[in-house]
């Protein structure tokens, strides 16, 4: 099974900040990677998908990048609406699984 | 756009079958468009994929799971199904039934979700 970790668990950073969050996967997924929003009480938005392309309708300050093991997710200027859960998620078709990495709290300072 | 709608008991006791049905607007489920899938979040946790029903009718769940699941479809009625047998405390969470796009696996289209609590 391919296991995914997140860093940090949680950050808090001001408005305006670039804030930064990164995912590892336990083995090569090529580009299968896909970023998370969840505000409280709510189901989980799909922000970016296949690592690097924005969802349609989404803010261009979030963005995606990386392949193989190693991804990132930049928020460039982080604004209040951000304050949620971000959650990376990986997508293995052989045999076919989808995992989610642990989560990223993010606040304002 | 596709539209999700979770129901079923939001309190099943310890050793019986949680039941959920998802029925979906906006799309049909014989599309071939994407896999059927449930999702869960234990209450302050995280996600957890549980499996997914394509138009064929070929299922595919998560191994940690895999025992005490089924997962079923009624095109006619439009709706697709979880079952989940056996369940204990570690089975409370926030049920979500969803789309996933088979050739990138992302997540395009959620239900609200549903709190199944587990207690006698």
């Amino acid at each position: 099974d391919i296991q995914m970790t997140q860093s940090p668990s949680s950050l808090s950073a001001s408005v305006g900040d670039r804030v930064t969050i990164t995912c590892q996967a336990s083995q090569d997924i090529s580009n299968y990677l896909n970023w998370y929003q969840q505000k409280p009480g709510k189901a989980p938005k799909l922000l970016i998908y296949d690592a690097s392309n924005l969802e349609t309708g989404v803010p261009s300050r979030f963005s995606g990048s990386g392949s193989g093991t190693d991804f990132t997710f930049t928020i460039s200027s982080l604004q209040p609406e951000d304050i949620a859960t971000y959650y990376c998620q990986q997508y293995d078709n052989l045999p076919p699984g989808f995992t989610f990495g642990p989560g990223t709290k993010v606040d304002i300072k | 756009q596709v539209q999700l709608q979770e129901s079923g008991p939001g309190l099943v006791k310890p050793s019986q079958t949680l039941s959920l049905t998802c029925t979906v607007s906006g799309g049909s489920i014989s599309s071939g468009d994407y896999y059927w899938s449930w999702i869960r979040q234990p209450p302050g946790k995280g996600l957890e994929w549980i499996g997914y029903i394509y138009y064929s009718g070929s299922t595919y769940y998560n191994p940690s799971l895999k025992s005490r699941v089924t997962i079923s479809v009624d095109t006619s009625k439009n709706q697709f199904s979880l079952k989940l047998s056996s369940v204990t405390a570690a089975d409370t969470a926030v049920y979500y039934c969803a789309t996933i796009t088979p050739e990138s696996g992302r997540v395009d289209y959620w239900g609200q979700g549903t709190l199944v609590t587990v207690s006698s």
